[in-house]
């Protein structure tokens, strides 16, 4: 079974650029994460998708940050314009269903806001 | 509002030894969920064990088990045998109904050596 898909696994951009992550998740899975984990954190979550729809954006900066899960299977993230608290690693988890069922975790993309 | 707290940000173990990560967690909920992941270091995050709230037993998955305290709301992971694959940041984690995410601590990373 394929594992959670990221792309890309780095970037470096400088800051009031803009960037977007790409995420696929496990096939079947209906409920999808995106979590932000800065240096000496744990992962923080930013948004989640039930299926095309939004259950939880409540930490997710909306004046800068945006993501989209169009048909319900693989997601975007992106961040306009960036700021140098930014810099982090960009996760993304996958599960069966929302609730306690089991997250599945993709590599990540870390980001360097210059 | 949950808190999941590790207060060890780095442990050292010898191959073959025994090692115990603590976590303390504060929620005001009845049923909750507790979990501890590993991130090795450039790969996904897994999870390593998880324990329901209800269950008084304390779970163990081959190698690793946990000791559950819950009146002092205590969730150690004790790793026996520890490998050079063990290696990697562990994160305790909680989840709860009420805020439907997992919230994660700041994380103990694991150094083990020959």
């Amino acid at each position: 079974e394929a594992g959670v898909a990221q792309s890309p696994r780095y970037k470096i951009i400088e800051k009031r650029q803009s960037v977007a992550f790409w995420c696929n998740p496990i096939s079947g899975h209906a409920t999808l994460y995106w979590y932000q984990q800065i240096l000496g954190q744990g992962p923080k979550l930013l948004i989640q998708f039930q299926n095309n729809g939004v259950v939880d954006d409540s930490q997710l900066p909306k004046d800068r940050f945006s993501a989209e899960r169009l048909k319900g299977v693989d997601s975007t993230l992106k961040i306009q314009p960036a700021k140098l608290e930014d810099s982090a690693v960009y996760l993304c988890a996958s599960s069966f269903e929302a609730g306690v069922y089991e997250q599945f975790f993709g590599p990540g993309t870390r980001l360097t806001v210059l | 509002a949950q808190t999941v707290t590790q207060s060890q940000p780095e442990m050292s173990v010898q191959e073959a030894e025994t090692v115990t990560l603590s976590c303390t967690y504060d929620t005001s909920e009845s049923n909750y969920y507790l979990f501890w992941y590993k991130q090795p270091p450039s790969r996904q995050m897994i999870l390593v064990i998880r324990q329901e709230a209800y269950k008084q037993q304390n779970a163990t998955e081959n190698r690793f088990s946990v000791n559950f305290q819950k009146a002092a709301k205590s969730f150690s992971l004790k790793i026996s045998d520890s490998q050079l694959g063990d290696t990697a940041m562990y994160f305790c984690a909680s989840y709860t109904g009420t805020a439907s995410k997992l919230t994660f601590g700041t994380g103990t990373r694991l150094q083990v050596t020959l």
